[in-house]
């Protein structure tokens, strides 16, 4: 069965830096991994995915994932961050020949001053 | 306005009751789900419907029960069954290709009184 892990329950970076939140997956076949995020008590915002094709996938709001299918892992990155990134970071995935999208954890994301 | 509606946002339910969360959704997709969401697990699968007068049980489905008689609607009965029923509730749908990203609800919280 396919799962996900987040390693980190929280990342704390200041606002201006790149930052970094990690997700490694298991599959047995192709995975299809997504990310969202969730603002307190609201439901989760779709970021980005990868399916196939270039590893390096960019989303909303300049975001972008970099897909590593040897180390198993889907991280998110921004370059700079903002305070308004912080919140709560899922990634997702889906495996090929499933219907069912499997969530990480999540990481939360603070981002200050 | 397309999207997904989840009514009510707050709910309280005495224990003993069964109680149903809606969720509506007019993006024509096939698919729809439910999730449940506490601190630090993350969100685990309840129920997910692939297609009209269909479904299928997620990781978590004791005590909880579905019905898709519409496309549209996807509702979520927490019966008295399910013993520890206070969390978020989350609502999904998508179209139901391996590919494509789920759009969620902005989520029910469920407290029982």
């Amino acid at each position: 069965a396919q799962s996900v892990a987040q390693p980190e329950d929280q990342v704390n970076v200041a606002e201006g830096n790149p930052l970094t939140v990690k997700c490694t997956y298991s599959v047995s076949g192709n995975p299809y991994l997504f990310w969202y995020v969730q603002y307190p008590n609201r439901g989760l915002q779709f970021l980005l995915k990868y399916i196939t094709g270039d590893n390096l996938v960019k989303g909303s709001y300049g975001f972008e994932a970099e897909f590593n299918k040897s180390q198993t892992s889907f991280h998110l990155k921004k370059p700079s961050a903002l305070v308004s990134d912080s919140a709560l970071y899922f990634c997702a995935v889906r495996e090929t020949g499933f219907q069912k999208l499997v969530f990480g954890t999540g990481t939360r994301l603070l981002v200050s001053p | 306005d397309g999207g997904i509606t989840q009514s009510p946002k707050y709910l309280f339910r005495k224990e003993g009751q069964n109680v149903t969360l809606s969720c509506e959704q007019n993006l024509n997709h096939d698919a729809m789900y439910w999730y449940r969401q506490d601190p630090g697990q993350g969100l685990r699968l309840i129920y997910y419907s692939q297609i009209v007068n269909d479904f299928q049980k997620g990781d978590i489905a004791e005590g909880y029960s579905v019905s898709r008689e519409k496309k549209e609607s996807f509702p979520l009965t927490v019966t008295s069954a399910q013993k520890n029923p206070t969390a978020f509730y989350l609502c999904a749908s998508g179209a139901g290709t391996m590919n494509t990203e789920a759009f969620f609800g902005q989520g029910t919280r469920l407290t029982v009184v």
